[in-house]
Formats: structure tokens, sequence, C-alpha cells
């Protein structure tokens, strides 16, 4: 198995539908990270769980709920989209939170908001 | 404020050839590390080369090595023998030394062809 997966690998959905991007690692690390990747602007980092406690939140608006119950798993809880929500979400993992531990990437949700 | 900058939005290469691709950054802190990531078609952001700041010896990968220039705040990756698996976006991306957690900030990227 890939170190970190990413379900599902597509979603189109509504802008009144509730969904969740689901991440696993298989690494044994003890943080996990959210990023929005949209055309042409560097990826934007949204969330940070270490040790399943968050600890960056980076002003992302409340239709994005993260959930962290183990050192393995993270979710993105969407709710309420709006069009400009449409990207490619990423989930990373790191050994721990150290600014110099490499992040591993999943291949990503591409998510479209009709 | 850090800012990391990549001028090259497109680069292309010769299979076999060498490309050198720019980054440049901005930051006030003195220790810090630097990141190459390779993004190909397939999505996922794979790790090419790590640089710690107070390291002056340049970091080699195999076919890929960093001309690091602390003072002018430059951090270019080579690509030697450039082969068409090569071929994906790449991002530059810097972390502070005890910044914030997972706090990397990336590039816009540069989209690299290599002709057969």
């Amino acid at each position: 198995e890939t170190g970190v997966t990413q379900t599902p690998r597509h979603l189109v959905m509504g802008m009144t539908n509730k969904k969740s991007l689901k991440c696993e690692q298989h690494l044994g690390h003890n943080a996990m990270y959210w990023y929005k990747q949209s055309a042409k602007k560097p990826l934007e980092l949204m969330f940070v769980y270490s040790l399943e406690e968050r600890v960056e939140n980076n002003s992302v608006p409340s239709r994005f709920s993260p959930e962290c119950p183990n050192s393995s798993h993270l979710f993105l809880h969407l709710h309420t989209l709006q069009p400009e929500d449409s990207a490619l979400y990423l989930c990373a993992s790191s050994q721990d939170g150290g600014s110099n531990q490499p992040q591993h990437f999943g291949d990503g949700t591409r998510l479209s908001i009709l | 404020a850090q800012t990391v900058t990549q001028s090259q939005p497109e680069m292309s290469v010769q299979e076999a050839e060498t490309v050198t691709l720019s980054c440049t950054y901005d930051t006030s802190e003195s220790d810090y590390y630097l990141f190459w990531y390779k993004q190909p078609p397939s999505r996922q952001m794979i790790l090419v080369i790590r640089q710690e700041a107070y390291k002056q010896q340049n970091a080699t990968e195999n076919r890929f090595s960093v001309n690091f220039q602390k003072a002018a705040k430059s951090f270019s990756l080579k690509i030697s023998d450039s082969q068409l698996g090569d071929a994906a976006m790449y991002f530059c991306a810097l972390a502070d030394y005890g910044g914030s957690q997972g706090n990397l900030i990336f590039g816009k990227g540069t989209k690299l062809s290599v002709k057969p």
C-alpha cells in the first residue's frame, strides 16, 4: 500500500450537499495536514494535526471541518461549499510536526462544486 | 512574511540533457529548511531533495542537485541526464526552523516537459 491514501479520488457535489474526504497514513507518523491546491496558486495549508490535536488553522472558513480520530486517520467534512472551493485537496503526514521533517503526500481528492 | 517565488511557469528539456529550475525566497529567519517537491500527473507530491540552511554544502540526490546561495536567497534545482519520468510540476518550498508546525510555504510551481 502507498504511504498516504486519500478517498475518494474525485468528488462532485452541489453547494447544499454534505460530504467527507478521508485520509489514511500507513507510515506511523504523528502529524497530518490538509492542503488546498488551486490552479495557478501555491499550495495553501488548511489544517495541521499533531498527535491528534489541532495545532494550526489558517483561517479556513467554517464550512470546512477537520476531524482526526487517531494518528492514522484524518477527515475533512464539507458542507455548504462555494464554487471557489473547487480544487485538489491534498493530505500529507510527517514523522512529527517539526519543520525539518519531509511531508509525505497522498494523491489528493479532486473536488468540483456545481 | 515568508515568500517563495518560482519565476519559470514552464520549462522544457531534451531527454538526457540537463535543466535548472529557479527558486528564490524571502525570510527573516536565519535557520530554515528548503525543499523541492515533484508532482507528476498522478498528483502525488513526492519529496525530491532537502537542504538545511545552516549547511553550506549543496544537497545532492542521484541526478538531482541544488545550488543553494544563502546570501542571494536562491535555491535552484538541477536535473542531470533528464528522463521522461522527470516530467512533472516542481514546487519549491520553505519551512523555518522551529516555526509553526507544518508551515511549508510553497511556490507556484514550474511545469517541466521532457522531450524524447
